[in-house]
């Protein structure tokens, strides 16, 4: 099993929809969970920390389920500008490092 | 000010050639790091240093070396490349430990012929 999975995509979705974005994990032991954003040919950015609880920022919902070892990013009401690549970023337990997924693509259109 | 910044934006060199990648940061921040980057590829971790001190070298060859001259900047010097090295290079540096959340800067394209 790989330490960081996400589907690749692309998700194709119209403005104004709800998309959900999974990632799983393999190391229980990981205690720090990141979703980054990626555009065309730039560095990624900082979309949020994932908390145990749970958090929201503005259209966005990152979720943390410990139990089944994933992480979701739920974004609402789509706009054209979030298509990117979102990446997963998960701490490697006793590697102190952070191990990026794949990404998954999101494609939003008119 | 969350801002890391990379020179040069791009990179042209030679297989022969020894020319090297800067990195700074003044957020006060103790790691950084070197990624490197392949089209429709995850970042891939190569070094972290943290407090000065290098941390972890990710099995990089050595004709990657990187240098650490003080806690807000990071060079990485490269010497007789292969064309298979080109990709983007990122810097990225956080506050304390490996794990906290890491910050970017814009990278470095580098182009080995």
């Amino acid at each position: 099993r790989k330490e960081v999975e996400q589907d690749p995509g692309p998700f194709n979705v119209p403005e104004g929809a709800t998309v959900a974005f999974n990632c799983t994990y393999s190391n229980s032991a990981s205690q720090s969970f990141f979703w980054y954003r990626q555009d065309c040919r730039k560095e990624p950015k900082l979309l949020m920390s994932v908390y145990s609880s749970g958090n929201e920022d503005g259209r966005f919902t990152a979720q943390l389920n410990r139990a089944s070892q994933y992480i979701s990013l739920l974004i609402r009401d789509s706009k054209l500008s979030d298509s990117a690549t979102y990446l997963c970023v998960v701490e490697g337990g006793t590697a102190s490092k952070l191990t990026f997924g794949t990404g998954t693509r999101l494609q939003v259109t008119l | 000010d969350t801002e890391v910044t990379q020179t040069p934006k791009h990179l042209v060199m030679g297989m022969t050639n020894k020319k090297s990648l800067k990195c700074e940061q003044h957020m006060g921040h103790r790691a950084m790091y070197w990624y490197k980057q392949k089209a429709k590829k995850p970042p891939e971790l190569m070094f972290v240093y943290s407090y000065e001190k290098l941390s972890i070298n990710e099995s990089v060859p050595s004709r990657f070396s990187p240098e650490c001259p003080n806690s807000s900047l990071l060079n990485l010097h490269l010497h007789a490349l292969q064309p298979e090295d080109s990709a983007l290079y990122l810097c990225a540096s956080s506050p304390g430990r490996a794990t906290d959340t890491q910050y970017f800067g814009p990278g470095t394209r580098l182009t080995v012929l």
